[in-house]
Formats: C-alpha cells, sequence, structure tokens
C-alpha cells in the first residue's frame, strides 16, 4: 500500500488477556519504529527496528510487551497479560533508511483494555 | 537529542499566517530541526526540517535563528484543516524521536 497500515485499528480485551498488533510499512523502508500515545500525552518511544541489526527494545515498559519484525517488513507488537494501564493508541511508524528522512506514521492501534 | 521548548496552546484566525515558536538552546551541531503535526485521532505527519538554512515546502516555511537555538515553524495561510498538535523535535545521528506535548494550534474562523 501507499502507506504504514495497522492493525486492528481498534481493539477492546479483557485484563489478563494477550493482544496482538500488527504493522505494514511502507515497502522498502527498513526503518520500523512502535510509540505509545497514552490519552492526551505525547508519543512514548517503544522500540526500534533498522534492517537486520538488533532491535533497540529501550522503550518497552515491561517485560510483557514483546515485537517481532520477520523478514524485514512486517512487524507485531505483542502485550501479555494486559493491563488496564496498557490501554493507549499504539503507532508504527517506518523511514527509508537510518539517517535524516522523515517518518511515516500510520493511524494506530486503539487498545482498551476493560 | 536536546530538549525543546514550545508553548502549550495557541490560536490563529483562518486565512493569517501562524508562527509557532520553538526553543532548543541545547542543540549540537549535528542536530536537525524538525515540525510534526497530529490532527485530533490521526498518526502524526511529517512537515518539515532542516539543520541550519531556513526552509520551505509547500506545507509550511521554517526559520532557524542563525545561533539555531530557536526556530519558527510559519503556516503562511491557516485553514481549520490545520487545526493540530504541532511537535519541534530535535535530532542526530541517533534514531529516535522524542515527541513532547507540543503545542495546540486551534484555528477559528
Amino acid at each position: 500500500g501507499a502507506g504504514v497500515s495497522q492493525s486492528p485499528s481498534n481493539k477492546v480485551t479483557e485484563k489478563g488477556k494477550d493482544v496482538e498488533l500488527r504493522c505494514d510499512p511502507i515497502s522498502g523502508h527498513t526503518a520500523l519504529y512502535w510509540y505509545r500515545q497514552s490519552l492526551g500525552q505525547g508519543l512514548e518511544f517503544l522500540i526500534y527496528f533498522q534492517g537486520n541489526s538488533a532491535p533497540d527494545k529501550s522503550g518497552l515498559p515491561s517485560d510483557r510487551f514483546s515485537a517481532e519484525r520477520t523478514g524485514g517488513s512486517v512487524s507485531t507488537l505483542t502485550i501479555q497479560r494486559t493491563q488496564q494501564e496498557d490501554s493507549a493508541v499504539y503507532l508504527c511508524a517506518s523511514r527509508r533508511s537510518f539517517g535524516t528522512g522523515e517518518l511515516f506514521f500510520g493511524e494506530g492501534s486503539r487498545l482498551t483494555v476493560l | 537529542d536536546a530538549k525543546t521548548t514550545q508553548p502549550t496552546s495557541m490560536d490563529c484566525a483562518e486565512g493569517r499566517a501562524a508562527n509557532l515558536p520553538c526553543n532548543h538552546s541545547t542543540i549540537s551541531g549535528n542536530e536537525y530541526v524538525y515540525w510534526y503535526r497530529q490532527i485530533h485521532s490521526q498518526g502524526p505527519q511529517y512537515i518539515i526540517h532542516g539543520l541550519k538554512n531556513n526552509e520551505t515546502n509547500e506545507m509550511a516555511s521554517l526559520i532557524i535563528t542563525e545561533d539555531r537555538k530557536s526556530s519558527t515553524l510559519i503556516l503562511p495561510h491557516a485553514t481549520l484543516r490545520d487545526t493540530a498538535v504541532y511537535y519541534c523535535i530535535v535530532r542526530g545521528d541517533d534514531y529516535k524521536l522524542s515527541f513532547g506535548a507540543g503545542t495546540t494550534v486551534t484555528v477559528r474562523a
């Protein structure tokens, strides 16, 4: 597609359940980011993938959070045993390569944990 | 990354220029100034970036002071669709962009 695609756009789950959020970056973009945005807040960096390099996971808030990027393209963010404080919009962004280029963001996945 | 300071909010009249200030007094020589905006319920959108020269594109102009300690984003003819949160970010060779609270810009008819 022309832009970064995220799914699902909305997810409501019960506390304690696991969720998976998917990101399809722009074709050919080697850099991929996940950010989290809680209601009324700025963006919080979660994780960064660049090509085949080891990802920077320094922003993941707990070991319940993990992310993969298969084949250098699609990425999945997994949250295990969800808690109410995990409720937020999860945003994915991609960039053509390492450098000063712009980030292209998806529309986000809104997660609500009841 | 250097920290940026932006006003919390500002109003602008439709059709007028909107001038959004940003202070980045600790910026280092290899750090760029980026501007993004986020319209309600959408992902952030890139606007413009620059190093030390002023830049202009179809969306906006970026004016960076000679000492690079501050910059101004100019939306030349604001429309209602420009109502958004505007983020000023400085970034060097590393890959992380740190988004602060930004400036909430409200364009009024």
